[in-house]
This record gives structure tokens, sequence and C-alpha cells, in this order.
């Protein structure tokens, strides 16, 4: 069954630091989603991304976030100056139609010290 | 703006008990998705069901099956013959065709009992 494949899995970055996470959707589906999860909390809206620009985003995606497309395969989450508040798992998900569901890779758990 | 609500933070069950997991929505769109995501101590998440609005007929995977009434925006998951893999944080999401993105509610730890 495709998937969808987030790297690294687990990162340690020092506050202030700039830190870039990875995911390859699945082929096919056209529209692409960043998530974050504080632990213990519930699973928050970042951004969407569908035809190489951002269709939607949530407060949470202010100025320190940017998201990418490079190369037509993979999808960057790029957090400039991390803050301690931003340690959580985010988890990337891309769907082709909304009935089909929302596939969400494994997560990045990020740890900012 | 949809809101989904999770009323039940944790929930026990016995291996090979049935068990209930309650949701509600609010939404005022007519047309849209709703999701039930299992999420293990892993923190993947996983699909396990989904439920048109448009359709009637209350989904079923397996064990896993959906009450989903309309008209009082609730969208239960009930869960057959409870197994200890079944253990796990269940999320309700809320996926609209004007927006885009899933709403999420805040989870339910279901616990097995050997």
């Amino acid at each position: 069954e495709p998937e969808v494949t987030q790297t690294p899995s687990h990162q340690v970055t020092q506050m202030g630091q700039e830190v870039i996470l990875r995911c390859v959707p699945i082929s096919n589906h056209l529209y692409f989603y960043w998530y974050r999860q504080i632990l213990g909390q519930k699973v928050e809206f970042l951004v969407s991304f569908y035809n190489n620009e951002i269709s939607e985003k949530s407060e949470i995606f202010d100025d320190q976030f940017s998201v990418e497309r490079p190369d037509g395969s993979n999808f960057t989450l790029k957090i400039r100056s991390t803050k301690l508040e931003d340690s959580a798992m985010y988890f990337c998900a891309s769907r082709e139609w909304v009935a089909h569901g929302y596939t969400f890779g494994s997560g990045t758990r990020l740890t900012v010290v | 703006a949809q809101t989904v609500t999770q009323s039940q933070p944790e929930m026990s069950v016995q291996e090979a008990e049935t068990v209930t997991l309650s949701c509600t929505y609010d939404t005022s769109e007519s047309d849209y998705y709703l999701f039930w995501y299992k999420q293990p101590p892993s923190r993947q998440m996983i699909l396990v069901i989904r439920q048109e609005a448009y359709k009637q007929q209350n989904a079923t995977e397996n064990r896993f099956s959906v009450n989903f009434q309309k008209a009082a925006k609730s969208f239960s998951l009930k869960i057959s013959d409870s197994q200890l893999g079944d253990a796990a944080m269940y999320f309700c999401a809320y996926g609209g065709n004007a927006g885009n993105m899933l709403t999420f509610g805040g989870g339910t730890r279901l616990m097995v009992k050997p």
C-alpha cells in the first residue's frame, strides 16, 4: 500500500536554529498538508498546499514557517528560528479526493532544547 | 468554523467485548466527510473508517462500524470483539468539501483489558 514517508523520525535542535522537516507524499496525490501534535494534545492543522502554492493556513503558521515542494516529489516544512514551544510531533499528510481519506506519514518528533 | 468534540477522554473495554466511542461535530455544511483515526503508541495516524455525509448507510470495516446521525451531528465508532491491539488513541475528524483540511477532536484513549 502506498505510504507517505517522513524524515527524520526524530530531530533535536537548539532554540533559535532552523529546521527542515521532509516528506514524500503519495505520488498521485494532489493535496499536501502539515499538522502538528503537541504531546498529549489534539492534532492541529498548520498548512495545506495545492498546485504549488499554499491553499490554506492556520494562525499557528506564522512567518517563522514556510513550505516548499522543491522537486515535484518532496514536500518540506521549514521553521526558521525554533522556539521551545515548537516541540511537537509534525505530521505530513496527502490526499487525492476527500472521500478517499487523508494518508498520514509516521511523523517527525521535533525536540527544541 | 467546524468543531469536533470527543467527550470521553478515556475508555476501557474487556478483550472480546464491544465498545463505543462518541464524537459530535458542528458544521453549517451539508456535504462533508467524517473519519476515525487510530494513533497507537508509535504515534502514527492510521485511518480506521470513513463516512460520507450524503450516504445514509453506516460505514463498516470488519470489526469497526459507525453510527452516523446527521441531524444530531453525531458520529460514534463501535469496535466489536475488542483485541489488545486496539488499544490506542482514537481521533474523530471532520473534512469539509468547501474547506481543505481535517479538523480533529481531542481524542479518546482506549484501553483493552485482557
